[in-house]
């Protein structure tokens, strides 16, 4: 029943490690996006993807790499672990366009980099 | 560029106290708005959003918004109320017409509901 599911929910691992988080929606939406929420809780988007293709690559280090194998998943591949990596990544997913849909998030998965 | 600023990092308010979130935000070019919710531990949850039309717009849970495009401002607002209401609020815009649904996030809201 899950809409958009992320796994895994946590994740604890060493600097300097490759880590990955999955993320799949079931809502049949076209459009996939990555969000970052700091030790503040400010949230930013990092990446989005539209039925495969990416359109928003913010300003995030290369370390960081999306892939999206179909519109219903969107994996993000972290290599190179650092302290600063260490946040809440969040999931979500919407319809394409316009700027006027909802966007639906996953319960987010958060990172601790020891 | 669109900035979006909560006045507030933390309101606390007692149980069947009436509540207002503010939100401003900044743009050059007309936006949509949104509020999210975030319960501890958990992801985001749409409450409310405002597409056109009518200024006040009516979301889940109780909570209202009033949209003033004068002073690009478009606070929340809830009556009363509940210990459950206690949560981090967050207030959002995307670009109207836009080619992508980016939204650009306030800083937050801490709403601590008290007995």
């Amino acid at each position: 029943d899950t809409a958009v599911s992320q796994t895994p929910k946590y994740l604890v691992t060493q600097m300097g490690n490759d880590k990955s988080i999955k993320c799949e929606q079931n809502l049949g939406h076209d459009t996939m996006y990555w969000y970052k929420q700091d030790s503040k809780k400010f949230l930013k988007i990092m990446f989005s993807y539209n039925n495969k293709e990416l359109i928003i690559n913010e300003t995030v280090p290369n370390r960081f790499s999306p892939k999206s194998p179909d519109k219903a998943h969107l994996n993000l591949h972290i290599n190179s672990l650092e302290l600063g990596d260490s946040a809440v990544y969040f999931c979500a997913s919407s319809f394409f366009g316009g700027g006027n849909t909802e966007a639906f998030f996953g319960q987010g998965t958060r990172l601790t980099v020891v | 560029a669109q900035s979006v600023t909560q006045l507030d990092s933390q309101v606390p308010v007692f149980e069947e106290a009436p509540v207002e979130l503010r939100c401003n935000y900044s743009s050059s070019v007309s936006v949509y708005l949104f509020w999210y919710v975030q319960y501890p531990n958990q992801g985001l949850q749409l409450l409310l959003k405002y597409l056109s039309g009518s200024t006040l717009v009516k979301g889940i849970n109780g909570f209202e918004d009033e949209f003033n495009k004068s002073q690009t401002s478009f606070h929340l607002r809830k009556p009363s109320v509940h210990i459950s209401d206690t949560a981090e609020y967050f207030c959002a815009v995307s670009y109207y017409g836009g080619a992508t649904n980016k939204l650009i996030f306030g800083t937050g809201t801490l709403l601590a509901v008290q007995p």
